[in-house]
């Protein structure tokens, strides 16, 4: 089956301290992997998507992610947390034969001074 | 519009009432999508329309869900004799064509008393 799982649902971490959100995917082919954000009252903002190429990939408000086809893994870095960056974040896969979107359940990110 | 736009923000329906659901997506994509997000879920996807063609309606939980695009822009998602579980968060995304970035609406908010 086809999914996205993301196995931390709540994370807390320092105002300038470094960030990581995991998330794992299965697909038998290379999927089309992408983080998005979103807060309190507001939709759902990509901050970056990973189709093909460079397994690094630099996305909005500073976050960058890596894809790691060994570990089956999109994790999302940030190295300086600030407190505006606190939400949900979701990890999103599409496999690359069809259109479906599969969202994991979604980590909740507090930031605190 | 600038964005993706939906209506009404929040509905709240009784029990076996019919509801209607609306999109705007952005002018000139040509894919439209429909997710269901449950209360501290990610979304769940229920359905994809290319231009006017539902291309994907795998994702609706049941036959009281119907969608239509029937010019190509605006969508509607119809529930039919509510039910309870069928409060949540309905989330419209547009895309400028197919496997593009998604683009979110704010999302509207059902709650079925």
């Amino acid at each position: 089956a086809q999914s996205v799982t993301q196995p931390d649902i709540h994370i807390t971490v320092s105002e300038g301290a470094s960030l990581e959100l995991r998330c794992n995917y299965s697909y038998g082919a290379t999927p089309y992997l992408f983080w998005y954000v979103q807060s309190p009252g507001q939709g759902l903002q990509l901050l970056l998507k990973y189709f093909s190429g460079d397994t690094l990939v630099q996305g909005i408000k500073g976050f960058e992610a890596e894809f790691k086809r060994s570990q089956s893994s999109f994790n999302l870095r940030k190295p300086s947390v600030h407190w505006s960056d606190a939400a949900e974040y979701f990890c999103a896969g599409e496999r690359n034969t069809g259109n479906q979107f599969y969202f994991g359940t979604g980590t909740s990110l507090t930031v605190i001074p | 519009g600038a964005g993706v736009s939906q209506s009404p923000r929040y509905k709240v329906a009784k029990r076996g009432q019919d509801v209607a659901l609306r999109c705007d997506p952005i002018s000139g994509h040509v894919s439209l999508f429909w997710y269901q997000q449950a209360l501290g879920q990610g979304p769940e996807f229920l359905t994809y329309f290319q231009n006017e063609a539902q291309l994907d309606k795998s994702g609706l939980p049941s036959d009281r869900f119907f969608a239509e695009r029937p010019e190509g822009s605006v969508s509607t998602l119809k529930i039919q004799r509510t039910q309870q579980e069928d409060s949540a968060v309905y989330l419209c995304a547009s895309s400028r064509q197919v496997r593009d970035e998604q683009f979110f609406g704010p999302g509207t908010r059902l709650t079925v008393l």
